[in-house]
């Protein structure tokens, strides 16, 4: 595997699921970021970790709840989603920080029913 | 918040021709980067701009740093039906954390064979 994968490429889940989303990166980064990515709006950011360390968070409700076990690996935990979180969910890396060259995933394609 | 106007939203062209589009922002970025989005896929890193004033170019591709930091364009020449896709501009503003970035909301290009 190259770059940066996630899993899975689509999910579709209930109001009352849990599931998780996952992102590895193969580039060697040091910090790892989920955005959502809505129709017709521009990407938002969501959590940015550095080091495995959490240094973001972008008023995300909490009924996502982001993992980072190691620099390599990202986790979105989901819970009692709401239709509207529906959306593209992407994962990206990149170097550290100061580098703002950030490298995407494939996303997952979220569906919440 | 800082915002990036995107402009054209969309571009219908003939094989061929040219394309220009660009970001525009009343505040000033320290960084520009331009993404392309395929369907189904994540944003992939075109081209990274540091400098106000910096011409750089990638094949077909040139994008250019405005002189005043809050602009910036990105030409795509002779165009192919694999330039098909939506293009991102982002931007770092220097208010904002080193890994924060600003994305325009896109400009669809769709090519006529």
């Amino acid at each position: 595997e190259t770059g940066v994968t996630q899993t899975p490429r689509h999910l579709v889940m209930g109001m009352t699921n849990k599931k998780s989303l996952k992102c590895e990166q193969h580039l060697g980064h040091n910090a790892m970021y989920w955005y959502k990515q809505s129709a017709k709006k521009p990407l938002e950011l969501m959590f940015v970790y550095n080091f495995k360390e959490q240094t973001e968070n972008n008023s995300v409700p909490s009924r996502f709840s982001p993992e980072c076990p190691n620099s390599s690996h990202l986790f979105l935990h989901l819970h009692t989603l709401q239709p509207e979180d529906s959306a593209l969910y992407l994962c990206a890396s990149s170097q550290g920080w100061g580098d703002y060259e950030q490298y995407f995933g494939p996303g997952t394609r979220l569906t919440v029913t | 918040g800082q915002q990036l106007n995107q402009s054209p939203q969309s571009m219908f062209i003939q094989e061929g021709e040219d394309v220009s589009m660009n970001c525009t922002s009343s505040s000033i970025f320290n960084t520009w980067l331009w993404y392309k989005q395929d369907p189904g896929e994540g944003p992939v890193l075109l081209i990274a701009l540091y400098k106000a004033g910096e011409l750089t170019s990638n094949g077909r591709l040139t994008a250019q740093f405005g002189i005043t930091r809050k602009d910036s364009f990105l030409n795509i020449s002779a165009s192919i039906p694999s330039d098909v896709g939506i293009y991102f501009c982002a931007g770092q503003p220097p208010s904002r954390g080193a890994q924060k970035l600003v994305f325009g909301q896109g400009t669809r290009l769709t090519i006529n064979p």
